[in-house]
């Protein structure tokens, strides 16, 4: 696609329940990073993917939180056992490596009630 | 490693000058600059690659010194539009590692008429 897409924009959630967030990056573009930012804060390194290498997950903040890539392409951030806390929006960005630019998506906010 | 930016907030009158700063405790390969307005996701403004180069777009421009890990960006006679938050993003390698894109906790900018 023309930019990096984010699905769904919005999402509220019981506490307690799993989610998933889903980022269609940039054709061709072998790095993806998710981050997420809560209110006011700055953005929070969650993990990183680099074509077929093993991802970066040291950003990940427990174990309630898994990302997968597949095919290289499309990734999906899933949260187990929602918390209040998780509430943020979450951003995704894919780069042709990790020393180019990086093009974001307009993120998904994440409300946990 | 997160890189530290200062200053935290600055407060402008249009046409004023900012310089926003940016270093990191590790050597880098690469420093990024977006701009975030409110509700909005980042928006790339530039990438220096370490050679020590400078970059200028319109009137804002960047400089990276390699040596020290550091950069800076340069917002000259400042306009309304340039409002936001400013973060630096970092990278220590080109790609071929799991190493991501690690930002700073973002200049929060306001220019007033």
């Amino acid at each position: 696609g023309a930019g990096v897409s984010q699905s769904p924009s919005n999402k509220v959630t019981e506490k307690g329940k799993d989610v998933e967030l889903r980022c269609d990056p940039i054709s061709g573009h072998t790095a993806l990073y998710w981050y997420r930012q809560s209110l006011g804060q700055g953005l929070e390194f969650l993990i990183y993917f680099q074509g077929n290498s093993a991802p970066d997950k040291s950003g990940l903040p427990s174990d309630r939180f898994s990302a997968e890539r597949t095919g290289g392409s499309v990734s999906t951030l899933t949260i187990q056992r929602t918390q209040q806390e998780d509430s943020a929006v979450y951003l995704c960005a894919s780069s042709l490596g990790t020393g180019g630019l990086a093009f974001f998506g307009q993120g998904t906010r994440l409300t946990v009630v | 490693q997160q890189p530290v930016q200062s200053p935290q907030a600055v407060i402008l009158r249009e046409g004023e000058d900012a310089v926003i700063n940016c270093s990191s405790s590790k050597a880098l390969y690469s420093v990024h600059w977006y701009r975030q307005k409110h509700g909005e996701a980042p928006v790339f403004l530039m990438i220096l690659l370490k050679g020590g180069e400078q970059k200028g777009h319109e009137k804002i421009s960047a400089s990276f010194n390699e040596k020290k890990q550091q950069s800076s960006l340069y917002l000259t006679a400042s306009q309304l539009s340039y409002s936001g938050t400013y973060f630096c993003g970092t990278a220590r390698t080109s790609g071929g590692g799991a190493d991501g894109l690690t930002f700073g906790k973002g200049t929060h900018l306001i220019i007033q008429p």
